[in-house]
């Protein structure tokens, strides 16, 4: 079983609507991210959380250290946002990744 | 502000060859992490050096090793190519070694074995 699991691995969406990615682990963690990663390969940022709620943009993370749960949101989706989502946690100052969502939105 | 760089951004080896790839860091960044990402698979820890020393390493062979220089960029080498070797590199730097510092991305070295 992988440290880090993501949920779903794909996703489809019409334009507009509310998408959700899960991301559960097992291990213990100090800090959680979510990144995006476009074909071509470069990897983005979005968030680092260690509690609570972030939001930026269209974009909000949650985190439930307690149950070892992350989710992001994408509301109001837009094709702009196809691209391979992952989750990553700091875990004795190494990340471990998911395997990756891969979304795509249509117009 | 420059971020992290990596060059080159394809390579096409045949087995048994050496390759080495390059990182220069965020400005200001002193740590290097390494990752390999196969197709379809997230990235899986290689090493991370700090002050020019490995500070870690996670489950690869001896053939792949690495260096950081003084300036904080760093190479990644791996000798003795397999065809399993064929994958996306990653580069990420950050300032310091702890655990919650945010790590910058390069946009990666893809690189084929043949």
């Amino acid at each position: 079983k992988n440290e880090v699991e993501q949920s779903p691995q794909n996703l489809t969406a019409q334009e507009g609507e509310f998408i959700t990615i899960n991301c559960s682990y097992s291990v213990g963690i100090s800090a959680l991210h979510w990144l995006q990663q476009h074909p071509g390969g470069g990897i983005v940022s979005l968030f680092m959380l260690s509690s609570g709620k972030k939001k930026h943009g269209r974009l909000i993370a949650t985190i439930n250290i307690q149950e070892k749960h992350s989710s992001l949101h994408i509301t109001a989706s837009h094709p702009r946002d196809s691209a391979v989502y992952i989750c990553a946690v700091h875990n004795t100052d190494k990340l471990i990744f998911g395997t990756g969502t891969r979304l795509q939105v249509f117009p | 502000d420059a971020g992290v760089t990596q060059s080159p951004t394809h390579l096409i080896k045949t087995r048994g060859q050496q390759v080495t790839l390059r990182c220069s860091p965020k400005s200001g960044h002193d740590t290097v992490s390494w990752y390999q990402q196969a197709l379809g698979q997230g990235p899986q820890f290689i090493f991370q050096y700090y002050e020019e020393e490995e500070r870690q390493r996670g489950n690869f062979p001896d053939r792949f090793s690495g260096h950081q220089f003084p300036n904080y960029s760093s190479e990644l080498n791996v000798n003795a190519l397999w065809l399993g070797d064929s994958a996306l590199y990653l580069c990420a730097s950050s300032l310091g070694v702890l655990a919650n510092n945010e790590q910058f991305f390069g946009p990666g070295t893809r690189l084929t074995v043949l």
